[in-house]
Formats: C-alpha cells, structure tokens, sequence
C-alpha cells in the first residue's frame, strides 16, 4: 500500500542550529512529493514540492529539500532555525489519478 | 483575503447529535477535500468532490456525509456523533490534477471537534 512516513514524531534544535526533517515514501513509482508547514491554530502551507528534474527542491522560507531515489526519501533541511519556524510539518505524496497521502507529521519546537 | 473559509472554528457535540462543518472557497477550484487529523497520524482524507454535483468517498468516509451544490461550497455533515469522531477537520480546495499543477492544495484553518 502506498505510504508516507516521518520517523521523528518530535524534533527540538536550537535557534540558529541546522534541521533535518526525515521522510521516506513507498510508492510503486516515484510519486509527487511535497512538504507543508501547519503553524499553531492554522491549515497547512506549501513549503516546497517535487515532480522531476532536479533533486534539490528550494522552497519558501529558507527551506529546501532533497529526493533520493535510492532511499525512497525527501528530507526537509534548513541551514539555521529559526524561533519562527517552530511548528508541525507534514511530507505528503500524491500519484496521478490518486489523492494525497500525508506522514504523520513532525512537531518542531526551537529552543532559545 | 481569498482562500477557503471554515466554520465553526471550535465545536463541542453530545454523542448522538448532528451537524455541519461549513466550508466556502472563493478562488473557482474545481477540486475540494475534507480531511480529519488526529494526533500522530497526519491527515486522513474523509471525502472529495471534483466539481459541483460530484462527491466520492476517501480513506475513512464512515459516519459522515458530504454534499457539492456549487463550486464555492462542500459542507460536510455529522450525522450520529461519536466520540470517535472527535479530531480537527480540516477543508482544501486545488484546481485539477489533484493539487499537482500549481500552488497545490489551500487548506482552511480548521475546525476543532470533541464529541462528548
């Protein structure tokens, strides 16, 4: 069955420090990847997305994310958190004809 | 401000009561979705229209109802609460495609239900 995973139910980084964000999909083929931002109290955001070509994905808000085709994963990266950025985030997938399939999200809290 | 518009936003039900989650989208998307997400599980598609008049059954369907009238609107009804039922729901809106082309899906706020 086709799936989204995030390992990492809770992550906490320092502010200024880098973050990686883990997600691993099980798809037939490669699908559609996405990454969205949900702020307290708010819906999702797109942050980024991949359909093809160039496997480093730059997105809103200094984020960027990387597919690996050997390791059925696009991992979400920042080079320095901010407090800001403390919030959930959800990897998602989505095959043509078929509707999208979320992780089950990663909660990220920045410590001063 | 554009975008797709929930209400209520917080809602507390007896088991056994009914309602609506309202949802109005004012960008002309042909698709619509309602999502419920729960704690750890990330978001589970509940139903989904592609165009007025045309509703289908997503992931966890069972208990709720859905109706397409007009592009703008996608009401999705609670008929017999239970306290399963409690969760977040959350509403999007994409143009074809599934949210493929373009900016994907916008989601709404959300409406906050606990069924008692």
């Amino acid at each position: 069955a086709q799936s989204v995973t995030q390992p990492d139910i809770h992550i906490t980084v320092s502010e200024g420090a880098s973050l990686e964000l883990r997600c691993n999909y099980s798809y037939g083929a490669t699908p559609y990847l996405f990454w969205y931002v949900q702020s307290p109290g708010q819906g999702l955001q797109l942050l980024l997305k991949y359909f093809s070509g160039d496997t480093l994905v730059q997105g809103i808000k200094g984020f960027e994310a990387e597919f690996k085709r050997s390791q059925s994963s696009f991992n979400l990266r920042k080079p320095s958190v901010h407090w800001s950025d403390a919030a959930e985030y959800f990897c998602a997938a989505i095959e043509a004809g078929n509707m999208l399939t979320f992780g089950g999200g990663t909660r990220l809290m920045v410590k001063p | 401000n554009a975008g797709v518009t929930q209400t209520p936003k917080f809602r507390i039900l007896k088991i056994g009561q009914s309602m609506t989650l309202q949802c109005t989208q004012d960008m002309n998307h042909n698709y619509m979705y309602w999502y419920r997400q729960d704690p750890g599980m990330g978001l589970k598609l509940i139903y989904y229209s592609v165009g007025a008049g045309i509703t289908d059954k997503g992931e966890v369907p069972n208990g709720y109802n859905v109706s397409r009238s007009t592009t703008e609107d996608f009401p999705l009804r609670l008929e017999l609460a239970a306290p399963s039922q409690t969760s977040v729901y959350f509403c999007a809106s994409s143009y074809v495609d599934y949210g493929i082309q373009g900016t994907g899906y916008t989601f709404g706020s959300g409406t906050r239900l606990t069924v008692v």
